[in-house]
């Protein structure tokens, strides 16, 4: 199985911040990799696939990077709203694994 | 709009079963691989099982294998998940995802949660 490591497990942050969290796979998986942001209460919600591909409506703040084993996930300038917590997903093979979570709170 | 719409979760004792049912509108069901992820309070997410689109392959976790099925029925453009021999660790609140361009969840349902409980 490949394990999805994500760091770090939280970070406080303030408004205008850039924000950076890291994911990496236990093994190369190519671009295969998600972003997703999950508020509390609510379901999550896909931001990036391939890597780098930002969704249709997901602020251009966001990006992803990376490819292999390392990636990223970048908010340049953080808003009021994008506290939440973040997970990596590894789309490479079954069985399909999360990273642990990076909860982004304020600071 | 495309929605997915869970329903059947609720209280049941170790070792009773349940079955989640999930509606999907808004898109040709038909066309794509639908998944449960699971997460329970306070934790990460967990990918449960997948489903192809006519429903021919099927893919579970480890630790859900033998006792939750994942089922679809095109007909009703439903997406089910069959759980037997419940467990306390089966905690959670269950997602219906749909899949876009390969295994990414594109669109989650609300949830609904599964207390395994005696």
């Amino acid at each position: 199985d490949i394990q999805m490591t994500q760091s770090p497990s939280s970070v406080s942050a303030s408004v205008g911040d850039r924000v950076t969290i890291t994911c990496r796979a236990s093994q190369g998986i190519s671009s295969w990799l998600a972003w997703y942001q999950q508020k509390p209460g609510k379901a999550p919600k896909l931001l990036i696939s391939g890597a780098s591909s930002l969704q249709s409506g997901v602020p251009s703040r966001f990006s992803g990077s990376g490819s292999g084993t390392d990636f990223t996930l970048t908010i340049s300038s953080l808003q009021p709203e994008d506290f939440a917590t973040y997970y990596c997903q590894q789309a490479n093979s079954f069985p399909l694994t999360f990273g642990g979570g990076t909860k982004v709170d304020i600071k | 709009e495309v929605q997915l719409l869970e329903s059947g979760g609720g209280l049941v004792q170790p070792g009773g079963s349940l079955r989640l049912s999930c509606a999907a509108s808004g898109f040709t069901f038909t066309n794509f691989a639908m998944s449960w992820v699971r997460q329970a309070p306070g934790k990460g997410l967990e990918w449960v099982s997948t489903i192809s689109t006519a429903g021919d392959y099927t893919f579970s976790a480890d630790s859900v294998r033998g006792r939750l099925t994942i089922s679809r029925d095109n007909s009703k453009n439903t997406l089910y998940l069959q759980m037997d021999s419940l467990r306390a660790e089966d905690t959670a609140v269950y997602y219906c995802t749909k899949h876009e361009g390969g295994k990414y969840y594109g669109c989650w349902g609300q949830g609904t949660l599964v207390t395994v409980s005696s």
